[in-house]
């Protein structure tokens, strides 16, 4: 089945940096976009970003841009993102999400990973 | 503040009807747009619930639905059960911000 597995809760100062991954299992990794999501607790979604995992291609929401990077490993079937310059605003869950429609960016998310908590601290 | 306005909570009676709107703007639903519905358990990621409007994936059960009406969506759950407590997300696509949107979601509650 269909399946994103990703990394392991993390906690991080304010300033540092954090990386989250994201592996994919039971379709060709190539052919579907993988979004980022964020989570605030009691928040709604809010959409961060999209790799093409063939090539890096990538966008970001406009908030993030310069603080985030995504990067894909088609050896791995694995996709990263990495969120800089961290601030007890970005303590959220991430999670990565494969788009609905094939080698296309737009779409709907389905399905998503796991979750990964995200707690920023001093 | 979401780009997409939804009730913060709705509930119903088991077995009664329930619906939840999504209010979105010219930009995106009104649009043209396609509005699509998550699930969210608690402690749990979102699920796809319906995509394209009105699609339910399979294993869905048919007492979803959903429906799209100029810059307005709605989702309706029939035959209101106790496990269908959970948080319900709507999300389109937006012009203006160049990406996806979400609502801020619906908290429904099987009285």
């Amino acid at each position: 089945q269909v399946q994103l597995v990703q990394s392991g809760a993390e906690m991080k100062k304010p300033g540092a940096s954090v990386k989250v991954s994201c592996k994919a299992s039971g379709y060709t990794f190539r052919n579907y976009y993988i979004h980022w999501v964020r989570q605030a607790p009691g928040q709604g979604p809010e959409w961060m970003g999209i790799i093409n995992p063939i090539g890096d291609s990538t966008k970001f929401a406009q908030q993030f841009q310069g603080r985030v990077t995504m990067t894909s490993d088609t050896s791995t079937n694995t996709v990263y993102m990495e969120l800089s310059s961290l601030r007890s605003e970005d303590t959220a869950v991430y999670y990565c999400a494969r788009n609905g429609i094939a080698e296309a960016p737009r779409g709907w998310f389905d399905p998503w990973g796991q979750g990964t908590l995200v707690t920023v601290s001093s | 503040q979401s780009v997409l306005t939804q009730p913060p909570s709705v509930s119903g009676a088991p077995g009664q009807r329930v619906t939840i709107s999504c209010t979105g703007s010219s930009s995106n639903i009104g649009a043209a747009y396609d509005v699509h519905w998550y699930q969210q358990l608690p402690e749990t990621a979102p699920k796809l619930l319906i995509y394209g409007n009105n699609n339910r994936p399979s294993g869905v059960p048919d007492r979803f639905s959903g429906s799209k009406s100029g810059t307005s969506a709605s989702l309706a759950i029939t035959g209101l059960q106790a496990d269908d407590e959970a948080d319900y997300y709507c999300q389109s696509y937006d012009s203006s911000l160049s990406g996806p949107v979400f609502g801020g979601g619906t908290k429904v509650t099987v009285l």
